[in-house]
């Protein structure tokens, strides 16, 4: 167990519907990171939030979106889910803004029919 | 845009048998980092490298980061079938994206008993 929780672990959706990924970082952790990952394009960097902020933000699509609560979890939303959307998610958590090693959760993985 | 290059992509070999993987760019990094990533779950970091032309050893596994800090290697000795899995490096950027870990596509390894 990473000390970061992901859930839920499967998500089947249809196209077009809405859906809510969370993420509870490592205890102590202020921040948290959300990537994408397919197999043609591997792991890519969707948003990063610092104690409630946003801090930088990466090829994210108009249709999700993120937030961090006061108690530091996170959830990633995406709407008007397509096909191409269907990948693993992962949040991952460090300690301060700057990163010197990601902590990762376990991922949900999103099938999008 | 910085992006990481892995090679090779796939690596399949017999138990005791020594391999490099390579992680190249045309960017320079701030710190390098290399994860190990299992299926079902989540990277785990294996190492961080912050000084160019740097060395760390961690078992069985050593880690050189490039002069330039644009490159750097892993090195397996005498693998064995738990070695088995994606191989991630991760560049952090410097300046104004140096809270972005950009990611390599991996090398996936298997060794076989």
């Amino acid at each position: 167990d990473s000390g970061v929780t992901q859930t839920p672990k499967h998500l089947i959706t249809a196209t077009g519907q809405r859906v809510t990924l969370r993420c509870s970082p490592r205890s102590g952790d202020l921040s948290v990171y959300w990537y994408q990952q397919s197999l043609d394009q591997g792991l890519q960097f969707l948003i990063q939030y610092y104690n409630g902020e946003e801090r930088a933000k990466g090829n994210i699509l108009e249709r999700f979106s993120a937030q961090q609560f006061p108690d530091l979890h996170s959830e990633l939303n995406l709407s008007s889910l397509e096909l191409g959307d269907s990948a693993l998610y992962f949040c991952a958590s460090s300690a301060g803004a700057v990163n010197y090693g990601y902590t990762f959760g376990s991922g949900t993985r999103l099938t999008v029919v | 845009t910085q992006l990481l290059e892995q090679s090779p992509q796939f690596l399949s070999i017999q138990e005791g048998e020594n391999l490099t993987v390579y992680c190249n760019s045309s960017s320079v990094f701030s710190s390098l980092q290399w994860y190990r990533q299992e299926p079902g779950e989540g990277p785990v970091l294996l190492v961080t490298v912050v000084t160019g032309g740097e060395v760390k050893k961690l078992k069985r596994l050593t880690f050189q980061f490039g002069d330039a800090r644009k490159d750097s290697s892993l090195h397996i000795t005498a693998a064995q079938p738990g070695d088995t899995g994606l191989y991630l490096c991760a560049g952090l950027g410097s300046g104004g994206s140096n809270y972005k870990l950009t990611f390599g596509k991996g090398t996936l390894l298997t060794v076989n008993p």
